[in-house]
């Protein structure tokens, strides 16, 4: 069974301080995918990254990094410097071979100024 | 390029009622996602349309359909309303060979 866990609820923090979402899934799959969104008070989601199950690679953009392991089976999200921009619910998702996506319940993340 | 666009914005039924939503892609892609999003259940997946064809169902009752047009436009449809159906429908539509999905603004539909 495919199955995505943002064990975080609910986050916040203080403007300007590192804040680090987590993302555990699970997939007998050998070929996958996996996405973070961020969806902002409006409600449109906002794709964020792809990464597939062979690319280990962390990367970064901007305020933005994601940590991928697969030997624990995770995909974190750290924003550095958070602004108070960042407050949205983000989401994590993963895509198997087939294109139907399984999301997480999603982490809503307050940064307080 | 426009984004993905989804008709109405807002609705409000009553129980037993009827609905019908509307999803418009971006231009040149050919498959489209349904989710229903509440605040208990998270984002869930309703199906998925290509070519005209539903390639995957979620695991909702048979009151909840689709179909797609060959522009690639979508509809879905939910019959007898109930109170739980209440909540943000999303549309999600991907190029072939993507595998980022790309949302629209979603309805938000209230069932009273």
């Amino acid at each position: 069974a495919q199955k995505v866990t943002q064990a975080q609820t609910e986050i916040s923090v203080v403007e300007k301080e590192d804040v680090t979402l987590d993302c555990v899934y699970e997939t007998r799959d050998t070929t996958y995918y996996l996405f973070w969104y961020k969806q902002p008070p409006s409600g449109e989601l906002v794709f964020l990254i792809r990464r597939n199950s062979f690319d280990e690679q962390n990367e970064i953009s901007g305020r933005y990094s994601w940590n991928f392991q697969k030997s624990t089976s995770s995909f974190n999200f750290t924003i550095t410097a958070s602004q108070v921009v960042d407050s949205a619910v983000y989401f994590c998702a993963l895509r198997r071979t087939g294109n139907q996506f399984y999301f997480g319940t999603g982490t809503s993340l307050t940064v307080i100024p | 390029k426009a984004g993905v666009t989804q008709t109405p914005r807002y609705l409000i039924k009553t129980r037993g009622q009827q609905v019908t939503l509307s999803c418009s892609p971006i231009s040149g892609h050919r498959s489209v996602s349904w989710y229903q999003q509440t605040p208990g259940q998270g984002l869930q997946f309703l199906f998925e349309y290509f070519s005209e064809t539903q390639r995957n169902k979620g695991n909702f009752p048979g009151r909840f359909s689709g179909r797609q047009f060959s522009n690639s436009r979508s509809e879905m449809n939910v019959s007898t309303l109930e109170l739980g159906d209440s909540a943000l429908y999303l549309c999600a539509s991907s190029l072939v060979g993507q595998n980022e999905q790309f949302f629209g603004p979603g309805t938000r539909l209230t069932v009273l």
